[in-house]
């Protein structure tokens, strides 16, 4: 079956650190650029970071860079993603989705993250 | 940034009637390789989103003819032809033209 799996989200207090994983089955995983999508009820849909096939590039939204790293391991099929110094507003679920912009057509079933005190 | 902006964010519809779903972008969506990296996701309560159309009007696989996509420069539409019970949810188009890529606010199409 083609799919992403994230695990790893919960509970974490302000200024701590998180990782998640994404396992994909059903695809050729290292052919695929990988991205972290996440939403909150209040700010809907935020593109956080992308990471192309071979890993050697990586892209983030100006509100996580120097505290969010996506990285992947195509041996594993798994894709990454460390956050630290987290904040309040970071608290959303966040989800695995395969593709560049030009299409996000395979999307997991989201990790919340509860960043609070 | 791009801004993308949809119309309506609530759309009561009657079942078999069409629906259409606008959404602007503030800035050009055609890409230096001269496609438009323009997307339409449906997030049906309780469900992760699920790509419909990319690059404008290409359906993905599995995705019943009765969905549409047109438009081109900052403006672009997804249309149901017949509402059926199951096009319940939030749509949402989204750029992947310009980083950071962007999606629009969600329309909440429900049944009348």
């Amino acid at each position: 079956e083609v799919q992403l799996v994230e695990s790893g989200g919960g509970l974490v207090q302000p200024g701590g650190s998180l990782r998640l994983s994404c396992v994909a089955s059903g695809f050729t995983f290292s052919s695929s650029w990988m991205n972290w999508i996440r939403q909150t009820p209040g700010k809907g849909l935020e593109w956080v970071a992308t990471i192309k096939d071979d890993g050697h590039d990586k892209y983030y939204v100006n509100s996580v860079k120097g505290r969010f790293t996506i990285s992947r391991d195509n041996a594993r099929d798994s894709l990454y993603l460390e956050m630290s110094s987290l904040r309040v507003d970071d608290t959303a679920v966040y989800y695995c989705a395969r593709g560049g912009g030009w299409t996000c057509n395979l999307w997991g079933q989201g990790a919340q993250v509860i960043v609070s005190s | 940034d791009v801004v993308m902006t949809q119309s309506p964010l609530s759309l009561p519809v009657t079942l078999g009637q069409p629906a259409s779903i606008s959404c602007r972008s503030s800035q050009g969506l055609v890409f230096s390789d001269g496609n438009t990296y323009l997307s339409w996701h449906q997030q049906r309560p309780g469900q992760s989103p699920r790509q419909l159309i990319y690059r404008v009007s290409n359906r993905d696989s599995g995705v019943p003819d009765r969905f549409s996509g047109s438009g081109s420069g900052t403006d672009f539409t997804l249309r149901i032809s017949s509402v059926e019970a199951e096009d319940v949810g939030i749509y949402y188009c989204m750029q992947g033209t310009h980083w950071p890529y962007s999606f629009g606010q969600g329309t909440k199409l429900e049944i009348k």
